[in-house]
């Protein structure tokens, strides 16, 4: 299994500029979220999915959108980039009813 | 968000023991987590304690929990240079849809 990956690992964007972040997992995992990790502050949800068809909102979803029509795939929107989305991006899955959650290896996102 | 806070560094010496602290601040926890971080890779769990539970040992990982005071620790016996790592303490509420995480702890181990 490859677990989870994401592509693509760095990105330079200019403001105003859009891009999306894949996110894809072998696994099978029905749960699949995003979280955004700046300096200082942790990581802090952006959204998430429980399943193919139905996403919802965490802690900072502005500026973001995301859809999952697949159970292995959680592609990440940034329709207009604003240097206050520069920071590094993960990925996560993990089973259904399960606290495990398994991380990808990030991307880190620099708007200039 | 919840509000869930760890101290920056922690510094010690090969062979020490280290404590890395967090304190949170909802009482309505499920479980609490551990993620250990290294240097540009994702997170990976290390362990986790459940709410009801006071303590926690794992070969060299001792997870201690005070629900009264809202503090959990995570103590590494006989630290390595490998444990150098940023350490984030997470609950989850509730569900498990829902993960806040602290800012992490960046362990330094000293030869």
């Amino acid at each position: 299994n490859a677990g989870v990956t994401q592509t693509p690992k760095f990105q330079v964007l200019k403001t105003g500029q859009s891009m999306t972040l894949q996110c894809a997992q072998d696994m099978n995992h029905e749960y699949m979220s995003w979280y955004r990790q700046d300096p200082g502050m942790g990581l802090r949800l952006i959204h998430y999915s429980v399943g193919a068809g139905i996403t919802d909102q965490g802690e900072v979803p502005n500026g973001y959108n995301v859809s999952r029509s697949t159970t292995e795939d959680f592609p990440l929107r940034l329709l207009s980039a604003a240097p206050s989305q520069t920071s590094v991006y993960f990925c996560a899955s993990r089973r259904d009813n399960s606290y495990e959650q398994y991380f990808g290896p990030g991307t880190r996102l620099t708007v200039t | 968000g919840e509000d869930v806070e760890q101290s920056l560094f922690l510094s010690v010496r090969e062979g020490d023991s280290s404590v890395i602290n967090c304190t949170y601040t909802d009482s309505s926890s499920t479980y609490l987590y551990w993620y250990k971080q290294e240097p540009g890779a994702g997170l990976q769990l290390l362990t986790y304690i459940f709410s009801n539970m006071d303590m926690k040992q794992d070969q060299r990982l001792t997870v201690l929990l005070n629900k009264k005071d809202k503090h959990l620790s995570l103590r590494i016996a006989d630290t390595q240079t490998g444990d150098s790592a940023i350490y984030f303490c997470a609950e989850s509420i509730q569900s498990f849809n829902k993960f806040y995480f602290g800012s992490g702890t960046k362990l330094n181990v000293k030869p």
